[in-house]
């Protein structure tokens, strides 16, 4: 059952472009997550964000933000893409603090 | 630093064979989960146990946190259920950030 819900499926852009991909979630959960899983699959975290606290995995270039309009969705905005950034941008949600994660299907991003 | 370390890297079985998949942890953890992901798939959450034993039909997970380490056991292996299995933790920091491991890779053969 979907209840991690991402759009687009797929992404292709240039680079310096702006992209914006959009998560909601179904669950009623309090805190969402965007990961990021590169060419070789390896998930890494790249923000956890509720209504009270984000927070921001050191490594993550400013041209990355989190965008929240309430507790069921966080969408991630990317400046100015570059070329390391294509991957695939996984969208998670949870109860705060200590809960299983349930993830979307994915955006897929390649930039040219 | 790869906080968590999974192994086998790879596995290939025989159908109805048993696996046993393990992941550490270099620091103090207070959840874990195991995921399961196809080729292009969605990532699926298989079990969280942050302590002790937990089954969920052929899957069963037990943790020792103490140890810094959890396992995966599925029983009676099927074609199905080949795929990458991915272990992740959290390192007792605020909102449950995942860590994951590089994953095991499972074959299952007829």
């Amino acid at each position: 059952e979907t209840a991690v819900f991402q759009t687009p499926n797929y992404h292709v852009t240039q680079v310096g472009n702006e992209v914006s991909f959009n998560c909601k979630q179904t669950l009623g959960h309090d805190t969402m997550y965007w990961y990021k899983q590169d060419s070789k699959k390896l998930l890494k975290i790249m923000f956890s964000y509720n209504n009270k606290q984000l927070i921001v995995n050191e490594t993550v270039p400013r041209r990355f933000s989190p965008q929240s309009s309430d507790k069921a969705h966080l969408n991630l905005r990317i400046k100015s893409v570059e070329p390391e950034d294509s991957a695939v941008y996984l969208c998670a949600s949870s109860y705060w603090p200590l809960y299983e994660q349930y993830f979307g299907p994915g955006t897929r991003l390649t930039v040219l | 630093e790869q906080q968590v370390q999974q192994s086998p890297a790879s596995l290939v079985l025989q159908e109805a064979e048993n696996a046993e998949l393990q992941c550490s942890f270099s620091i103090f953890t207070n959840q874990v989960q195991w995921f399961y992901q196809r080729p292009g798939g969605r990532l699926v959450s298989l079990l969280y146990n942050p302590s002790g034993t937990k089954q969920s039909g052929r899957l069963t997970s037990t943790t020792v946190i103490k140890e810094r380490r959890s396992s995966l056991h599925i029983s009676s292996s099927q074609i199905t259920d080949s795929g990458t299995y991915l272990c992740a933790m959290d390192r007792g920091s605020a909102l449950g950030r995942l860590h994951f491991g590089a994953g095991t890779q499972l074959i299952v053969i007829p």
